[in-house]
């Protein structure tokens, strides 16, 4: 089975600090793409970070980075300079199996931002 | 980039009556669409994954007849809540994609019962 784990349900971080969400997951796949999702209090899902598992390199996108860890199957965002808009709810998600399947979400882990 | 609208952000109805949720892709044809249930402070639960001009495929435990999902066209899916009860409130989302690389979600429905 598939599945998706996220063992730290609430963080907070000071303001320009930064902060490291885990993440792990299980799949029998070789190869497969990755996913962190932020929900702030809108509730509108927001695509943060995406990750290919055939590559390498760790994805980045300005203040957020991932260390994709394939072989201890971890994918752990890391938020620099955190800001009071990264206040939210992250899920770490990923699509098992093929092309277009259903995403499996982690359980979520709420950030606090503080000023 | 691919835009999802989904409506109504909220409605309230009354126990007994149906509720239509609509999805839309705007920008994309949308072959697969998924509709996600959460509850407050939780992750997102698969309700059923629909394809366009098939029928939807629910997940263990979703009943199909009080949740009817429709894909008519490559742009469109609609899921009914089919005679309400409180029990029912919570906040739906749709997801549409294209294949694995894309996933994008709709804003979301606030349903409450009364």
């Amino acid at each position: 089975a598939q599945t998706v784990t996220q063992s730290q349900p609430e963080m907070s971080v000071q303001e320009a600090e930064t902060v490291t969400l885990s993440c792990t997951y299980d799949t029998s796949e070789s190869n497969y793409y990755l996913f962190w999702y932020k929900q702030p209090p809108s509730r509108q899902m927001i695509l943060v970070i995406r990750q290919e598992a055939y590559k390498q390199q760790n994805a980045t996108e300005n203040r957020f980075s991932v260390n994709f860890q394939k072989a201890a199957k971890s994918f752990s965002l890391k938020i620099s300079d955190s800001q009071l808009g990264d206040t939210a709810m992250y899920f770490c998600a990923f699509p098992p199996g093929t092309s277009g399947s259903r995403l499996t979400f982690g359980e979520g882990t709420q950030l606090t931002v503080n000023p | 980039g691919a835009v999802v609208s989904q409506h109504p952000s909220w409605v309230i109805c009354k126990s007994g009556t149906s509720v239509k949720i609509e999805c839309r892709s705007l920008d994309f044809q949308a072959t697969t669409m998924f509709w996600y249930r959460q509850f407050p402070k939780q992750s997102l639960m698969l309700m059923a994954t629909s394809n366009e001009g098939s029928k939807a495929t629910y997940e263990q435990g979703v009943e199909k007849d009080k949740f009817l999902i429709n894909h008519a066209s490559l742009t469109l899916s609609t899921l009914t809540v089919t005679s309400a009860h409180p029990e029912d409130s919570s906040f739906y989302i749709c997801s549409a994609t294209t294949g694995v690389k894309g996933y994008t979600f709709g804003s979301g429905t606030r349903l409450t019962v009364v």
